[in-house]
């Protein structure tokens, strides 16, 4: 299977606590994306990158959070200091630079306790 | 600044029933791509179809279909003989077109629930 995979599916943490998660891309795809998704909302966006630049981050992206693409292929989101607000989904997708539609991972599934 | 309205929050309707989901955008772009995806109690967003906004052509896959209508900026999807499979959050998005990086501006999404 080619598609979008992220790792963990799910972390449970305590509030404070360092997490980090990894997402791989479909593998000819140069553009990956990371969303939040909150109980009963649609995904937000977060950041953006093309090959291992990240061009784009969004306001909901607080100085606690960091995410890197090193070498273009895999791309890692760090929280520092978890708080409890930042329990959601996180889901990666990614997208090639001829089609417009991104595709999905299975998301990491945050709970901060 | 860009926006999607799904103000269905849930639809219930039994097999074999046609269903349809509405989706209304606000965008200053003149050209711009629309989406709908799938989301299945599985977690794992699934992508349905991309519209380009100069393409108001309605298109039919199997019992899935999408009316998009500039007039109204509307693209609603209606699924036709549902099924119980269909059962899921169906979420219609917008991004820019273009040489931006497209970010995807979603909907809340309309839970659909089909039962036997």
């Amino acid at each position: 299977d080619t598609g979008v995979s992220q790792d963990p599916r799910h972390k449970i943490t305590k509030r404070g606590q360092n997490v980090t998660f990894r997402c791989d891309p479909i593998s000819e795809h140069n553009r990956l994306y990371w969303y939040r998704q909150t109980l009963g909302q649609g995904p937000e966006f977060l950041t953006y990158f093309q090959n291992e630049a990240q061009l784009e981050k969004s306001r909901l992206l607080s100085d606690r959070f960091s995410a890197e693409r090193p070498k273009g292929s895999f791309s890692t989101l760090e929280i520092q200091r978890t708080e409890q607000g930042d329990s959601a989904m996180y889901l990666c997708a990614s997208r090639s630079d001829y089609y417009n539609e991104q595709f999905f991972g299975p998301g990491t599934r945050l709970t901060v306790l | 600044a860009q926006k999607v309205t799904q103000a269905q929050t849930e639809i219930s309707v039994v097999e074999k029933e046609d269903v349809t989901l509405d989706c209304v955008y606000e965008t200053r772009d003149t050209t711009y791509y629309l989406f709908w995806y799938k989301q299945p109690p599985s977690g794992e967003l699934v992508f349905l179809i991309r519209r380009n906004s100069f393409d108001e052509q309605n298109e039919i896959s199997g019992r899935y279909s999408w009316n998009f209508q500039k007039s109204t900026s509307s693209f609603n999807f209606t699924i036709t003989a549902s099924q119980v499979v269909d059962s899921a959050v169906y979420f219609c998005a917008l991004s820019e077109a273009g040489t931006g990086f497209q970010k995807l501006v979603f909907g809340t999404g309309t839970r659909l629930l089909v039962s036997p």
